[in-house]
């Protein structure tokens, strides 16, 4: 796969509020996209993921947004809360592929 | 389930020296896979599997030898550990057949150090 990357290395943000963490990606031809939290001294773990002919997609206090025009993935968490604190990866493949690639991850931080 | 289990989670080594990190899965799942993490350098693919009998290089493949005799069963062996190879493996696994998806289940990591 090609190129996924994140903006911000680290974004800190106060309980409650909402955090956005965006990824861009340079595949075009990537067409599913998945978000992973990887907590401290553990294993990523899945959160969230969309196809390529979605735009939008809710779970419990996390929506993902996908533009393809521009290429670009964001996370947004509602109401955020320390247990949110992680690091955050997006992954992209293409073609059916099963083997994703992963961007660099963002590190979460929230302050109490 | 246990999901995917990784040992050991610790291990120290000298240069020179071989070892073998285990994952396991309990998924039935086609496709294992192993991976190193770095600071800095995000998540990088060294060998995977999709199936028994299967295996492929990933991305930074040299050092490392894998083998699936199991669909179950998935070790990672170092021939001959090298500074540069310290470092978080984690070993994840998905799919059942017909439905490979890019969700992967993940371990909670082997952490490797190598003097």
């Amino acid at each position: 796969g090609e190129n996924v990357g994140l903006h911000l290395p680290t974004l800190s943000v106060q309980e409650g509020d909402n955090s956005i963490i965006n990824c861009a990606y340079s595949n075009s031809a990537s067409d599913y996209f998945i978000w992973y939290k990887q907590e401290s001294g553990k294993g990523p773990q899945f959160i969230i993921d969309i196809r390529s002919n979605m735009d939008k997609r809710q779970g419990q206090r996390v929506t993902v947004l996908l533009n393809k025009t521009v290429k670009h993935l964001s996370l947004q968490i509602a109401a955020t809360q320390p247990g949110d604190s992680a690091v955050y990866f997006c992954a992209e493949t293409s073609g059916g592929s099963y083997i994703p690639t992963f961007g660099r991850g963002t590190s979460l931080i929230v302050h109490p | 389930n246990a999901g995917v289990t990784q040992t050991p989670k610790f291990q120290v080594l000298k240069t020179g020296q071989s070892m073998t990190l285990q994952c396991a899965q309990d998924m039935n799942h086609e496709y294992m896979s192993w991976y190193r993490q770095d600071p800095g350098m995000g998540l990088r693919l060294i060998h995977y599997s999709v199936g028994a009998g299967i295996t492929d290089q990933g991305e930074v493949p040299n050092g490392y030898n894998v083998s699936r005799s199991t669909t179950e069963d998935f070790p990672l062996r170092l021939l001959s550990a090298a500074p540069s190879q310290t470092s978080v493996y984690f070993c994840a696994s998905s799919g059942l057949a017909g439905k490979l998806t890019g969700e992967l289940f993940f371990g909670e990591g082997s952490r490797l150090t190598v003097l």
